[in-house]
């Protein structure tokens, strides 16, 4: 079973607009964690923004915000004011494991691609 | 900043060739791990490591194996190439503590 979703294969979006990228995740983990990256064309993985499961309030990065809602397992990625320089591939993944010592697995989703239309 | 090297950006290599790929990190991060990225697929995890000589199957470990004999570095492993293994390869390290993982630049590697 898929532990990330992301049913979002592609999104469009005016410039200057919001968007959310929707994120689902499975895990039976008390201890986890929720991070999106950007993949723009050139391939770098560029971290935005984490998102911890005992945090109490919802991750906020300047332009970026996850509307974490524990209960739904659900972490979108909402993107506000879109610049074309947005328009890229946006994954969403998750951390699960103790994290004082021992494994810890690192899963991504398949990925949202963005295209910010001017 | 936090550096992960992988040594190669693209890399040819025939069926049946044993194949190394690495990957480097400066900043004794514990964590470390292999992953492939292909279209539509996003990235699969293929082993991990959260430490020296040691290592955990990911979710598509089949036809690979890893190596860490120092934290510092982790190698995936191609036994014998296929050309079902063309893809890019992309390693990240991460210390436990920390919030972001740190990926390498990629290896893009085709079998022929």
């Amino acid at each position: 079973a898929q532990k990330i979703t992301q049913t979002q294969p592609g999104m469009f979006v005016q410039e200057k607009e919001a968007v959310t990228l929707d994120c689902t995740y499975d895990t039976s983990d008390p201890s986890y964690g929720l991070f999106w990256y950007k993949q723009p064309s050139s391939g770098e993985m560029i971290f935005l923004i984490y998102q911890g499961s005992y945090d109490q309030q919802n991750a906020t990065e300047g332009r970026y915000s996850l509307n974490f809602q524990k209960a739904r397992k659900s972490a979108n990625l909402v993107i506000s004011a879109s610049q074309l320089g947005d328009s890229a591939m946006y994954f969403c993944a998750m951390r699960e494991g103790r994290v004082q010592g021992g494994s810890e697995k690192l899963v991504f989703g398949k990925g949202t691609k963005l295209t910010v239309n001017p | 900043d936090v550096k992960v090297t992988q040594s190669s950006r693209y890399l040819v290599k025939r069926t049946g060739e044993k194949v190394f790929l690495e990957c480097v990190q400066d900043m004794d991060h514990e964590n470390m791990f292999w992953y492939r990225q292909d279209p539509g697929l996003g990235l699969r995890l293929i082993y991990f490591s959260y430490d020296v000589k040691m290592k955990e199957k990911g979710d598509i470990p089949e036809g690979y194996s890893v190596s860490r004999e120092k934290k510092e570095r982790f190698s995936l492993i191609l036994e014998s190439a296929s050309t079902n293994q063309t893809s890019m390869y992309l390693c990240a390290s991460r210390r436990t503590v920390n919030t972001e993982a740190f990926f390498g630049q990629g290896t893009r590697l085709t079998v022929v």
